[in-house]
């Protein structure tokens, strides 16, 4: 099946700092990745979408300029979380759609839980 | 707007059978999902149902009925390990996934 990696699956910095995350299409080639936050006992929250080699689409109320997105590859996407604030401290999870299923189903990274002090 | 409702927890006991329910109301429909996420994990994909009816897959089932936008998804002979939270998604006519806020489900002894 496909594999999707995160990286890395747990950070913690200080308020002010910026942290990247990395997300890989470990055996697939990914046009498209999703970026999603999910705060405890919550449901998944779409953040963006991430189309490679074009600006990534972000979801109503998620500021493009503090979460920067970059998919500069079939099989990599970045999201760097800049100036970070202890109110960012989340799970976060990418995932990739798969293009030539019939389901277009999307798999999931790990996920990485960040926490800002 | 795009609603996706199940219930927030349900409770079953270990070797038994639980069905939870989804009802959706979204803009266009291609294709609902049911993921399996454990506490501190990433979701994991259970089923997708895109035609009206039942696909078993081993232990777990799930069902769709488009004209009446309703989900389920059926968990036969639980086990310990099934305990989780259980979101069920809808892709719209955007193929954006439209997700519910998940049902946590707790098995018993």
């Amino acid at each position: 099946g496909a594999v999707v990696s995160q990286h890395p699956s747990w950070v913690i910095c200080k308020s002010g700092t910026s942290v990247k995350i990395e997300c890989r299409s470990l055996d697939f080639q990914a046009t498209t990745m999703f970026w999603y936050r999910q705060f405890p006992k919550q449901s998944l929250m779409l953040m963006a979408t991430s189309n490679e080699g074009s600006k990534a689409t972000y979801e109503q109320g998620v500021e493009k300029d503090k979460f920067l997105i970059n998919h500069a590859s079939l099989t990599l996407s970045t999201l760097t979380v800049t100036s970070a604030h202890p109110e960012d401290s989340s799970f976060y999870i990418c995932s990739a759609r798969v293009p030539d299923r019939t389901t277009y189903e999307q798999y999931f990274g790990p996920g990485t839980r960040l926490t800002v002090t | 707007g795009q609603n996706i409702d199940q219930p927030t927890e349900m409770t079953a006991t270990e070797g038994a059978i639980v069905q939870i329910n989804c009802t959706y109301q979204t803009s266009g429909f291609n294709g609902l999902f049911w993921y399996q996420q454990h506490a501190g994990e990433a979701p994991t994909f259970l089923s997708y149902n895109v035609l009206d009816g039942l696909e078993e897959k081993g232990r777990f089932s799930s069902f769709l009925s488009r004209s009446k936008g309703y989900s389920y998804l059926l968990l036969k002979e639980l086990q310990m390990k099934d305990s989780a939270s259980y979101l069920c998604a809808v892709r719209d006519s955007n193929y954006q996934l439209i997700w519910g806020a998940g049902t946590k489900l707790i098995i018993k002894p």
